[in-house]
């Protein structure tokens, strides 16, 4: 089985604030990664797919990067509609999540 | 515009098994690459894959939980079926249908890309 481990578990920033999360694989999972962000009570949202593609109607402020088994996703500058949990996902055999990073207010 | 909507009952008991329906719209799962997958919640907790099907009926289950797990589809109602036996109370979570984002590219190659639609979610309790 492939792990994925997030870092951190939780991470305090301030509106405007540049923030960096990572994910990190167990084993080479090429470039399938993708990344979610989750806001309470409902469900996950595509962010990202093969590592650093930015899907449709997601705000450029989201970018990623990485491949293998290191991959980091990074907000340039907080809205306060960012604040929510992120997760990262590997799709390169059967699919694994990390276990979240909630970003939250300062 | 792809929608996914779970169905299933909100309470059920230890040992019972619990049956969840995903009706979905916008494709079809007799389409060659298409996949659905189901995936879980517990509160406060991680997302947990559970299990996917392919448009061929190809099947996959999280090797954690195989022995207990069942997934079907019937490409005619639009739906995939997911059952779980033997409950436990730490089976208690929200319960996510999902469609697999794709492109298939000249030579039929697929190209994977995460999980672009979700459904609702539906919470499952297992309590006495």
């Amino acid at each position: 089985d492939i792990q994925m481990t997030q870092s951190p578990s939780t991470l305090s920033a301030s509106v405007g604030d540049r923030v960096t999360i990572t994910c990190r694989a167990s084993q080479n999972i090429n470039n399938y990664l993708a990344w979610y962000q989750q806001k309470p009570g409902t469900a996950p949202r595509l962010l990202i797919y093969n590592a650093s593609s930015l899907e449709h109607g997601v705000p450029s402020r989201f970018s990623a990067r990485g491949s293998g088994t290191e991959f980091s996703l990074t907000v340039s500058s907080l809205r306060p509609e960012d604040f929510a949990t992120y997760h990262c996902q590997q799709y390169k055999a059967l699919w694994t999540f990390g276990q979240g990073t909630k970003v939250e207010v300062k | 515009q792809i929608t996914l909507k779970e169905s299933g009952p909100a309470l059920v008991k230890p040992t019972q098994t619990l049956t969840l329906t995903c009706t979905f719209s916008g494709f079809s799962l007799d389409t060659y690459a298409a996949a659905v997958g189901w995936i879980r919640q517990p509160p406060g907790k991680a997302l947990e894959w559970l299990a996917l099907i392919y448009w061929d009926d190809d099947k996959y289950y999280s090797p954690s939980l195989k022995n207990r797990l069942s997934i079907t589809k019937d490409t005619s109602k639009s739906q995939v079926v997911l059952t779980l036996t033997d409950l436990d109370p730490v089976d208690t979570a929200t319960y996510y249908c999902v469609h697999r984002k794709i492109t298939v590219l000249p030579g039929l190659t697929i190209v994977d890309g995460g999980l672009d639609s979700w459904g609702q979610g539906t919470l499952v309790t297992v309590s006495s």
